[in-house]
């Protein structure tokens, strides 16, 4: 069964203060590794697919990179908006069964 | 225009009703999903359907039952509601099974 784990659980950041989320996985043939934004209250919010080792993809101050292991959301001088809980999810197998992660809630204080 | 919405926002109920969530999609998409996020805020996959037809059908009561009338629209029937229903319940759809899926608003059951 395809498992998706994600650390830290909860990260507070100072504004500006850049750091990254980690996602690892274990999937029988991974066909694509997701990231999502999460506010309360709210659905998941698309962010990011990856699909091979090696490739990365940005959108302002988010880059999402993966390994064959594990996917990293890097956050460059975060600001208080980009407080969300995000999760990260991966398509294995031949179920086409999106498997989440239980999210990292990121705090950002100004 | 949402690309996804749900209705009821909240529904509030008491066990042993039945109640149905409503979603539809302006997207176009040809895939459609229903999702339930605990209390622990973890998100699983409950049923999927492609072109109208059930492609996923995780380990769920068959108290729970999804219609699809056409591509846009999928609605979650639950009959006899229990305590243990008591979540948020998300619809989602992608333009294909396998691709980056859009989500709804969500909807908060809550059972007394």
């Amino acid at each position: 069964e395809d498992q998706v784990t994600q650390s830290p659980e909860a990260l507070r950041l100072q504004e500006g203060e850049s750091s990254s989320l980690n996602c690892s996985y274990t999937v029988s043939g991974l066909r694509g590794l997701f990231w999502y934004r999460q506010d309360p209250g709210k659905g998941p919010e698309f962010l990011f697919t990856l699909y091979s080792a090696g490739e990365e993809k940005e959108k302002e101050r988010l880059k999402a990179t993966l390994t064959k292991k594990e996917s990293f959301l890097h956050i460059t001088a975060p600001k208080p908006e980009d407080s969300a809980t995000y999760l990260c999810a991966v398509l294995g197998g031949s179920n086409y069964k999106l498997t989440f992660g239980k999210g990292t809630l990121l705090t950002v204080n100004p | 225009d949402t690309a996804v919405s749900q209705t009821p926002k909240y529904l509030v109920t008491q066990m042993g009703n039945d109640k149905s969530i409503k979603c539809e999609q302006n997207l176009g998409h040809d895939t459609m999903y229903w999702y339930k996020q605990d209390s622990k805020k973890f998100l699983k996959i409950m049923f999927s359907y492609n072109n109208k037809e059930l492609i996923i059908n995780e380990t769920v009561p068959n108290r729970f039952s999804p219609k699809s009338p056409d591509k846009a629209h999928l609605n979650l029937h639950i009959n006899s509601l229990e305590l243990g229903d008591s979540a948020v319940y998300f619809c989602a759809s992608s333009q294909e099974e396998g691709y980056e899926q859009y989500f709804g608003p969500g909807t908060r059951l809550t059972v007394t």
